[in-house]
């Protein structure tokens, strides 16, 4: 059984970087796609980005001037960082598997991020 | 203001039949991509329940079904239970923001 488990800081002062990893168990990541989504306390769920494991990508349009997606499929771990954030990115952020690219089949617990001074 | 419409809450009594719609547009839905949705128990992380529009992923029961016709698609919950208690929200890809777009959520009350 595939299982995915996001870890990083919980608290990040604001302009600086948000950086987090999520660690694959229970399957290779090759031949997938790679993705991070984000669900602000109390609203819905915000696509962030995915990637191929072998490195191509593709972010929402609105955060990716902030956004860098990576892996090290040696690992099993691909990363999420997002710079110069506000209060406004304060969240819990998933990654998630997509066989496809469209849609994600396995997801991690989720990792609630504050972005506070 | 989510790029994907649906009902803020639908509600319902065990054992009835709920649906919860997801209208779309021509650069997403109505494009003829798929639709894909998704369940959120209350504190967990969101699981697959309906993928490519009516496919249900291993162990999801076949009370959950999905269909998309022109440019909405829906997803029907039969003989509702307590447990189904949750949020749902749908997915798909929108070709204007070369991304995916989600649903706003709807939330089930089993009554």
């Amino acid at each position: 059984q595939v299982q995915l488990q996001e870890s990083g800081p919980g608290l990040v002062k604001p302009s600086e970087t948000l950086s987090l990893t999520c660690t694959v168990s229970g399957g290779s990541m090759n031949s997938y796609y790679w993705s991070w989504i984000r669900q602000p306390p109390g609203k819905g769920l915000e696509w962030i980005g995915y990637m191929y494991y072998s490195g191509s990508s593709n972010y929402n349009p609105s955060l990716k001037s902030r956004v860098t997606l990576s892996a090290d499929t040696s690992k099993n771990q691909f990363s999420l960082k997002l710079s110069s954030v506000t209060a406004a990115d304060t969240a819990v952020y998933y990654c998630a598997r997509s066989p496809s690219s469209v849609w994600a089949d396995y997801w991690g617990q989720g990792t609630l991020v504050t972005v506070s001074s | 203001q989510s790029v994907l419409t649906q009902p803020p809450s639908v509600s319902g009594a065990p054992g009835q039949r709920v649906t919860i719609s997801c209208t779309g547009s021509s650069s997403n839905i109505g494009a003829g991509y798929d639709v894909h949705w998704y369940q959120q128990l209350p504190g967990t992380a969101p699981k697959l329940l309906i993928y490519g529009n009516s496919n249900r992923p291993s162990g999801v029961p076949d009370r959950f079904s999905g269909s998309k016709p022109g440019t909405s698609a829906s997803l029907a919950i039969t003989g509702l239970q307590a447990e189904d208690e949750a949020d749902y929200y749908c997915q798909s890809y929108d070709r204007s923001l070369r991304g995916w777009v989600f649903g706003g959520g709807t939330k089930l009350t089993v009554l």
